[in-house]
C-alpha cells in the first residue's frame, strides 16, 4: 500500500497549457511538501503545507498554485506552462513540520514541456 | 544565502573499497544534517542523520560531522554495486527548512 502517491508519473504537454499533479498520503502525516528536481538533480522545495495551511512558499512563479483540500492531499496546479518548468516534481509528507528530514517521498512526476 | 555544496561527481569506486562523499554548508547555525540516497528515476530515501560532532555508524554507513569546519561526510565501507546512486546531502536550518545539495553521483565498479 503506497504511502505517498502522486499522479501522473509522466506528463508531456505543450507550452501554454495548464496541468495538475495530484498527491495523496495515507500515513496520517500533518505536513506535505512539493519539491522540484531539475536536470542537474538539484532538489528544491517549492511549498509546504501543515494541516492544510501554507507554511513555506519559496520563490516560485505564481503560475504554480498548490491546493490542500485536506491534510492527506496536496495538489499542484500549473498555469501557462513554460519550457523551464520541465523537471521531476516530488510530493512528500512528514509527521510534523519539524520532521521534514524524515519525509516520505512520492515516486515523482516527470513533467516535460514541449 | 543558505547553501549546501557537493561535488557532482561521478565518483567511481571499486567494489569492496570505501566510498567517501563530502558536503559543506554555509550556515553555522545549522543543527541537523542528513544523507539521502536516490537511485536513478526514483525518489530520495533517508539513509543517515547526524546532529552532533563526530561519527555516527549504521551498518556499512558512517556519517561524520565537523561543525567548526561546516563539513559533513558519508563513508560507505565495502562498497557494493547496489550502492551506485546519487547521494544527496540536506541541512536543516533553524526554521526547520531543509536545504539540499545537488548530490554526488557514486558509481561502484565490480
Amino acid at each position: 500500500d503506497t504511502a505517498v502517491s502522486q499522479t501522473p508519473k509522466y506528463l508531456v504537454t505543450q507550452m501554454g497549457n495548464d496541468k495538475s499533479i495530484k498527491c495523496e498520503q495515507n500515513l496520517g502525516h500533518d505536513t506535505m511538501y512539493w519539491y522540484k528536481q531539475d536536470s542537474k538533480k538539484f532538489l528544491k522545495i517549492m511549498f509546504s503545507y501543515n494541516n492544510k495551511e501554507l507554511i513555506i512558499n519559496e520563490t516560485v512563479p505564481n503560475r504554480f498554485s498548490p491546493k490542500s483540500p485536506d491534510k492527506a492531499h496536496l495538489n499542484l496546479h500549473i498555469n501557462s506552462l513554460e519550457l523551464g518548468d520541465s523537471a521531476v516534481y516530488f510530493c512528500a509528507s512528514s509527521q510534523t513540520f519539524g520532521q521534514g528530514n524524515t519525509a516520505f517521498f512520492g515516486q515523482g512526476t516527470r513533467l516535460t514541456v514541449v | 544565502q543558505k547553501e549546501v555544496e557537493q561535488n557532482s561527481g561521478p565518483l567511481s569506486v571499486p567494489e569492496g573499497a570505501i566510498a567517501s562523499l563530502n558536503c559543506t554548508y554555509s550556515d553555522r547555525g545549522s543543527q541537523s544534517f542528513f544523507w539521502y540516497r536516490q537511485y536513478s528515476g526514483k525518489s530520495p530515501e533517508l539513509i543517515m542523520s547526524i546532529y552532533s560532532n563526530g561519527d555516527k555508524e549504521d551498518g556499512r554507513f558512517t556519517a561524520q560531522l565537523n561543525k567548526a569546519s561546516q563539513y559533513v561526510s558519508l563513508l560507505i565501507r565495502d562498497s557494493q554495486p547496489s550502492d551506485s546512486a546519487t547521494y544527496l546531502c540536506a541541512v536543516r536550518y533553524s526554521n526547520y527548512q531543509l536545504i539540499w545539495g545537488a548530490g554526488t553521483k557514486l558509481i561502484i565498479k565490480p
